[in-house]
């Protein structure tokens, strides 16, 4: 069963940087797509990012300011995050996926404060 | 992008009794390879969410039977036969036919 690790929460101030990592086993890795999907605290969910053999896709809010990245040799995915904002605090999830995803890692938590 | 909108947005339920949850979205969600790329998601309390439903009907592999989901285009449900304890928590609905993927608002069933 495919298992997802996400790390390299913590907290930054405004306009600071983070790097998120999401390491998966237990499916090759290189033949899928890869998402993140993020919850503010006591909110819903939204949508991040895609990385797929079509390319990279992003939420509004966030382009421009986060890069998505994989590295198929490690199997990890990585989300570098720059000019983080308040309203970008929350739960980080990595979730397998192109269309369905259908495995989630844990999360890491991300909170953006002076 | 296209919006997706749940209803109710909280549900109490007795155990053993049926319950419902409705979820519409702002455009056909038919892809134009045939496909309906329409989710449902539960999130326990604590925990990531875990998918139930994928494109609109099947069941996600470990998912009971009492959960099944219906529904074309625009319009989709997701019902649960018989609510048990074990199924509080926030449910999602997802659409993925077209970049930004969205979420619906959640639902929250809780236990009477």
């Amino acid at each position: 069963e495919a298992q997802l690790l996400e790390s390299g929460g913590g907290l930054v101030q405004p306009g600071g940087s983070l790097r998120l990592s999401c390491a998966a086993s237990g499916f090759t890795f290189s033949d899928y797509a890869m998402t993140w999907v993020r919850q503010a605290p006591g909110k819903g969910l939204e949508w991040v990012s895609t990385i797929s053999g079509s390319g990279t896709y992003y939420a509004d809010s966030v382009k421009g300011r986060f890069t998505i990245s994989r590295d198929n040799s490690k199997n990890t995915l990585d989300l570098q995050m720059n000019s983080l904002r308040a309203e970008d605090t929350g739960i980080y999830y990595c979730a397998k996926g192109l269309y369905r995803l259908d495995y989630w890692g844990q999360g890491a938590l991300v909170t953006v404060s002076s | 992008d296209i919006v997706m909108t749940q209803t109710p947005l909280s549900l109490s339920v007795t155990p053993g009794q049926p319950a419902s949850i409705s979820c519409k979205s702002s455009q056909s969600l038919l892809h134009s390879d045939g496909k309906t790329y329409f989710y449902w998601f539960l999130q326990k309390p604590g925990q990531p969410p875990q998918l139930l439903i994928y494109e609109v009907f099947n069941r996600f592999s470990g998912v009971p039977d009492r959960f099944s989901g219906s529904g074309s285009g625009t319009d989709f449900t997701l019902k649960i036969s018989r609510v048990e304890a074990e199924d509080v928590g926030v449910y999602y609905c997802m659409q993925s036919t077209q970049f930004p993927r969205t979420f619906g608002q959640g639902t929250r069933v809780e236990i009477k």
